[in-house]
């Protein structure tokens, strides 16, 4: 089974705060996907990576970055936190095939910004 | 660009009803289709998959869906829902490896 772990389950922040959020995933997955949930919005992609030290932007990457220095771990971060930021954050994994595959999720970040 | 509509927002079915949940998308080629569910406080669960083939297809906990290309839908349906089918349920189109839409998610409320 694939397992893709968070961090934190919660978080609280205080604005202009750095925030780390970690995700670790054992499958081997080449690619690795940060998004954000918000009630009505559904998922929106954030950063996504498809190899070491490989990055792209997705939809909404503005306020944050992201590292991968190895290949199952994919770090987001919020380099000075705001409150409109206050949101779920998932991360997933995938196989780098041809077409979509599935992805794996972990089960959310639910971060709090003050 | 590619887009995903769920058009209900919540659903409310009793205990043993059947259920449809609709989703619909707008897309050039022939898409990747997927069903995600997500139970409260957790992350998203594969319920099922199209790729090609069969336009009925059949995943877990006794759901399937139905492709049909003319009405650009991937409707997910269930003969009779447990109360423990309650949850958010995403549908998801994609292209590439890096080019997944989601729907905004429908909400199952199941009554006793």
């Amino acid at each position: 089974d694939v397992k893709v772990t968070q961090s934190s389950r919660y978080l609280v922040k205080r604005t202009g705060e750095k925030v780390f959020l970690e995700c670790v995933q054992d499958m081997d997955h080449e690619n690795m996907f940060w998004y954000r949930q918000d009630p009505g919005l559904g998922l929106r992609l954030i950063y996504f990576s498809y190899d070491v030290k490989m990055k792209e932007k997705g939809d909404i990457p503005e306020g944050y970055s992201v590292s991968r220095e190895k290949k199952e771990r994919f770090s987001l971060i919020l380099e000075s936190a705001s409150t409109n930021q206050t949101s779920m954050y998932l991360c997933a994994s995938s196989r780098r095939t041809g077409g979509a595959d599935t992805q794996y999720f972990g089960p959310g970040t639910r971060l709090t910004v003050l | 660009a590619q887009s995903v509509t769920q058009p209900d927002i919540h659903i409310t079915v009793s205990e043993g009803a059947s259920l449809e949940l609709r989703c619909n998308y707008s897309y050039g080629a022939t898409p990747y289709l997927f069903w995600y569910v997500q139970s409260p406080g957790q992350g998203l669960q594969l319920l099922l998959k199209y790729f090609s083939g069969d336009t009925l297809v059949q995943g877990i906990k006794g759901f399937e869906a139905e492709f049909k290309r003319s009405q650009s839908s991937f409707n997910l349906r269930k003969p009779s829902v447990h109360w423990s089918d309650a949850a958010e349920y995403f549908c998801a189109v994609g292209e590439g490896n890096n080019d997944m839409r989601f729907g905004a998610g429908t909400r199952l409320t199941v009554k006793p």
